[in-house]
């Protein structure tokens, strides 16, 4: 069975922190999805990022990085010199591929709150 | 585009009462996706279709029942609402193409059942 672990529940910085969302996941599969979902306080969900497992580079998206580390079946998220905008629910969800079909596993999230 | 669409925004059924959430995308995906979130949780899965005429059930089916008459409507029945049924629910569509792997999400629907 999949799982994904988001063992933060909550994280609270100030403006300009750095700040790293842990994801951790569980998988049989060979070939795997990792995504990552923003949901600000207007509830709906954004997608920010997607790496599959044949992919462990790093990447960088302005003040954005995902560390993905397969022998830790870690996929982490950080962002620097948080800004207030970054304040939401952060998501880690994983999927393998079913008969072309795709079914998303969700961590619990990880609510960001940025303060001035 | 409108993207993902979902109707109505917000609803109050009482215990036992029936009721449809529509979910509709204009963007040709072959693929839509149900999911529920509860309150602090992450999403669950409740039924998902590879196109029109198939289904199938996800993690959390029960209660629920849908059906995919055309590509762009995914609609999503709820038979003797119950209390437990209170939840945000979500609709997703993902593109048909080889390599595309992301879902994008509807605006969302919260339901409560009192």
């Amino acid at each position: 069975a999949q799982k994904v672990t988001q063992a933060q529940t909550e994280i609270s910085v100030v403006e300009k922190e750095d700040v790293t969302l842990d994801c951790v996941y569980e998988t049989r599969d060979t070939t795997y999805y990792l995504f990552w979902y923003k949901q600000p306080p207007s509830g709906e969900l954004v997608f920010l990022i997607r790496r599959n497992s044949f992919d462990e580079q790093n990447e960088i998206s302005g003040r954005y990085s995902w560390n993905f580390q397969k022998s830790t079946s870690s996929f982490n998220f950080t962002i620097t010199a948080s800004q207030v905008v970054d304040s939401a629910v952060y998501f880690c969800a994983l999927s393998g591929i079913i008969q072309g079909a795709q079914k998303l596993v969700f961590g619990q999230g990880t609510r960001l709150t940025i303060n001035p | 585009n409108a993207g993902v669409t979902q109707t109505p925004k917000f609803r109050i059924l009482k215990i036992g009462q029936s009721m449809t959430l529509q979910c509709a995308q204009d963007m040709n995906h072959n693929y839509m996706y149900w999911y529920r979130q509860d309150p602090g949780m992450g999403l669950k899965l409740i039924y998902y279709s590879v196109g029109a005429g198939i289904t199938d059930k996800g993690e959390v089916p029960n209660g629920y029942n849908v059906s995919r008459s055309t590509t762009e409507d995914f609609p999503l029945r709820l038979e003797l609402a119950a209390p437990s049924q209170t939840s945000v629910y979500f609709c997703a569509s993902r593109a048909p193409l080889a390599g595309v792997y992301e879902q994008y999400f509807g605006p969302g629907t919260r339901l409560t059942v009192t």
